[in-house]
C-alpha cells in the first residue's frame, strides 16, 4: 500500500516570507510524487511532479520540491510567498497501483 | 470549455433518496477517476475507469455506490439510499492514456452533496 502524511494542517506565513510545506510518503515500490493546489472555489490542479531524474523539481508560480529517498520526503518550498498563494496544498503519490493517493492537505494562509 | 465538467455543482437531498452525479471528461481522455473529499480530508479514491470498464473499484465504500461509463466518455456516479455520512464533495478527474500512470490528473470543480 502507499500513503502520504502531511504534517501540518495549517501554515500561516507573512507575505514575502519563505515557506515549506512538509510531506512524507510510504510505499513498498518506487513512486511518483506530486503536489496539487486547490485555490478557493476551484478544482485541484497540478503544481509539480517528480517522476525520475533530478531530485529538485520546479513547478508553477515559483514553487519547488525536493525528493529525498532516504527520508521518504517530498517537501514543497517557495522562497517568497504572495497573497495569491493562499490555497490548500495536497501532496500525492502513485506507486504500484494506478490510483493517486492524496494526503489530507495543508492550508497555506498568507498574511499581508 | 475544455476542462472537466461536473454537474450538478450542488445537490441537497434527503436521507434515503437516490442521487446521480455526472462527469464530462476532457475530450480524448481515456482514464477517468472519481474521488470523494469530506470536510477536512484529502481526496479519497473511489473508482477508476480505463475506457468503458472499471479498472479498479476498490474505493467504493459499499454496494450503495455504483458508477458507469457506457461509451467511454461521460461517467455517472450513482448513490442509492443516501445517508448523512455520504455528504461530501465528489471530484472527477481525467487523463490521457499513459499519462494516468504518472498521476497527472485534470480535476473538475466537484459536486457538493448534502444529505439532510
Amino acid at each position: 500500500a502507499q500513503s502520504v502524511t502531511q504534517l501540518d494542517s495549517q501554515v500561516p506565513v507573512f507575505e514575502e516570507a519563505p515557506v515549506e510545506l512538509r510531506c512524507n510518503y510510504s510505499s513498498s515500490v518506487s513512486v511518483y510524487l506530486f503536489w496539487y493546489v486547490q485555490y478557493p472555489n476551484q478544482g485541484l490542479q497540478l503544481l509539480l511532479k517528480y517522476l525520475s531524474g533530478s531530485t529538485l523539481v520546479k513547478g508553477i508560480n515559483g514553487f519547488e520540491a525536493e525528493f529525498n529517498k532516504s527520508q521518504t520526503s517530498f517537501h514543497l518550498r517557495k522562497p517568497s510567498v504572495h497573497i495569491s498563494d493562499t490555497a490548500e496544498y495536497f501532496c500525492a503519490v502513485i506507486g504500484g497501483y494506478q490510483k493517486v493517493t492524496f494526503g489530507i492537505g495543508t492550508k497555506l494562509q498568507v498574511i499581508p | 470549455g475544455a476542462g472537466v465538467s461536473q454537474t450538478p455543482s450542488n445537490k441537497v437531498t434527503e436521507k434515503g433518496k437516490y442521487v446521480e452525479l455526472r462527469c464530462d471528461p476532457i475530450s480524448g481522455h481515456t482514464a477517468l477517476y472519481w474521488y470523494r473529499q469530506s470536510l477536512g480530508q484529502g481526496p479519497e479514491f473511489l473508482i477508476y475507469f480505463q475506457g468503458t470498464g472499471a479498472a479498479d473499484d476498490s474505493g467504493l465504500p459499499n454496494d450503495r455506490f455504483f458508477a458507469v461509463r457506457p461509451e467511454g466518455s461521460v461517467s455517472t456516479l450513482k448513490i442509492q439510499r443516501t445517508e448523512r455520512g455520504d455528504s461530501a464533495v465528489y471530484l472527477c478527474a481525467s487523463s490521457r492514456l499513459g499519462q494516468h500512470l504518472t498521476g497527472e490528473l485534470f480535476f473538475g470543480e466537484g459536486s457538493r452533496l448534502t444529505v439532510l
